[in-house]
């Protein structure tokens, strides 16, 4: 059975980092794109990255381009997105999500992290 | 970037109701769009690929049509696990874009 599962929640002050995961199992790790999905507070989906921890190749969306990083280990099939100075405006839900054979759309979902930004 | 409009953004209706819900794209995707449900409190799931395509183990009451720029979410019979929000996604062209969502609540 194909399984994202996602650390658990966060609560941060602003300006502080925060790098959260999301360990694959169930498939061949390196061989699926893993993708990060932002949800902030009763609104929709914002794609903002997408790694394929093969070779760590690694796409951002222009509007979250050089605001995360994503990451990943694949000899323990984990990925990664990460923050070096969070704002108030980060406070989401992060999903992170495969990359389907058919192409950029996702099969599976991680059950989310919550991120809370505030002082 | 893409941008998807879907309408309505909400609407009320009554199990076994047959419910349409549309997704427009601001230039054309071919058929390049996704289909996702989402339960209050749960991460999203797949419905639909390829704008017809069902994803394994989605039940037949759903269907999705579509090409071009306008497409289409059908569920022929609303059952009462159908309550939820659904997002359109197109994956023509980076970034991948998604729907502001629709919300199917009991009338």
């Amino acid at each position: 059975e194909v399984q994202l599962v996602q650390s658990g929640a966060e609560v941060k002050k602003p300006g502080e980092s925060l790098k959260i995961s999301c360990k694959g199992s169930g498939y061949s790790f390196t061989s699926y794109w893993i993708g990060w999905v932002r949800q902030m507070p009763g609104k929709g989906l914002e794609w903002m990255g997408i790694i394929y921890p093969g070779d760590s190749d690694t796409r951002y969306s222009p509007s979250f381009q050089g605001q995360v990083t994503i990451s990943a280990d694949k000899s323990i099939s984990t990925a990664y997105l990460q923050w070096s100075s969070l704002k108030a405006s980060d406070t989401a839900m992060y999903y992170c999500v495969r990359r389907s054979y058919a192409g950029d759309l996702f099969d599976y979902w991680g059950q989310g992290t919550l991120v809370t930004v505030s002082s | 970037a893409i941008r998807m409009t879907q309408s309505p953004s909400s609407l009320s209706a009554s199990t076994g109701d047959r419910v349409t819900i549309t997704c427009r794209a601001s230039q054309g995707i071919s058929s390049y769009l996704a289909w996702y449900q989402q339960k209050p409190g749960k991460a999203p799931k797949l419905l639909i690929y390829a704008a017809s395509t069902l994803q394994s183990g989605v039940p037949s009451r759903f269907s999705g049509s579509g090409s071009g720029t306008d497409f289409t979410l059908t569920i022929s019979c609303l059952q009462s696990e159908d309550f939820a929000t659904y997002y359109c996604q197109q994956y023509y062209s980076y970034p991948p874009t998604f729907g502001q969502g629709t919300k199917v609540e009991i009338k």
